[in-house]
């Protein structure tokens, strides 16, 4: 079936510090990648959708200028987290829909932790 | 606004039992409806899904029942495994929105052996 695959699994940063997560999609092309956040014991929170070659769609709440994303082609988008703080700290996860029947498929998650 | 309830927040079952695990949808638009499967520090992964053109649908162990009058769908496990052990998350989306999934709360899915 259909992978999506995110790197880091685990980044540790520094406070102030800006870290990328990517987000692939390995056998076919992804039309639109969507980010969530996901707080221990909580479901998934849609921070933004982004499609190929156009700027992401954040949701309310969600600062743009913190969490860049950028999806420059049709198998990879990626997250940056700008000057980085305690607080961002969380399991971020991406999707990707575009394969058979347009399913949407899940990467299995990056820790960041913000020291 | 778009929601989807789910019910319960957390179900204990017996190896070898049913688990039941409920969603209700508010938007009549919705037009896909997965069930996903999350393992602790792992990214949700699909487990089966539904649209609202047939009312079941089994793969396996696992089945969805759908109901379009009621706008609700549950997820059946039967001979439940210890290994099954994990949080479940229901979610809807509406093709027309680029397949923008909303979860539920998810529930976490205890099989004692």
């Amino acid at each position: 079936g259909a992978v999506v695959s995110q790197h880091p699994s685990r980044v540790i940063c520094k406070s102030g510090t800006s870290v990328k997560i990517e987000c692939r999609s390995l056998d076919f092309q992804a039309t639109t990648m969507f980010w969530y956040r996901q707080f221990p014991k909580q479901s998934l929170m849609l921070m933004a959708t982004s499609n190929e070659g156009s700027k992401a769609t954040y949701e309310q709440g969600v600062e743009k200028d913190k969490f860049l994303i950028n999806h420059a082609s049709l198998t990879l988008s990626t997250l940056t987290v700008t000057s980085a703080h305690p607080e961002d700290s969380s399991f971020y996860i991406c999707s990707a829909s575009g394969g058979a029947g347009n399913t949407i498929y899940f990467g299995e998650g990056s820790w960041l932790t913000v020291v | 606004q778009q929601q989807v309830k789910q019910s319960p927040q957390s179900l204990i079952v017996q190896k070898g039992g049913i688990s039941i695990i409920n969603c209700a949808y508010e938007n009549t638009a919705f037009d896909y409806f997965p069930w996903y499967q999350q393992f602790p520090g792992k990214g949700p992964a699909l487990l089966i899904a539904i649209r609202p053109d047939v009312s079941e649908k089994k793969e396996g162990r696992f089945t969805i029942s759908f109901n379009k009058s009621a706008k609700q769908f549950s997820l059946h496990i039967m001979d439940s495994q210890p290994g099954d052990s994990a949080t479940y998350f229901c979610a809807a989306s509406k093709e027309t929105s680029g397949s923008r999934l909303t979860f539920g709360e998810g529930t976490q899915l205890t099989v004692n052996p």
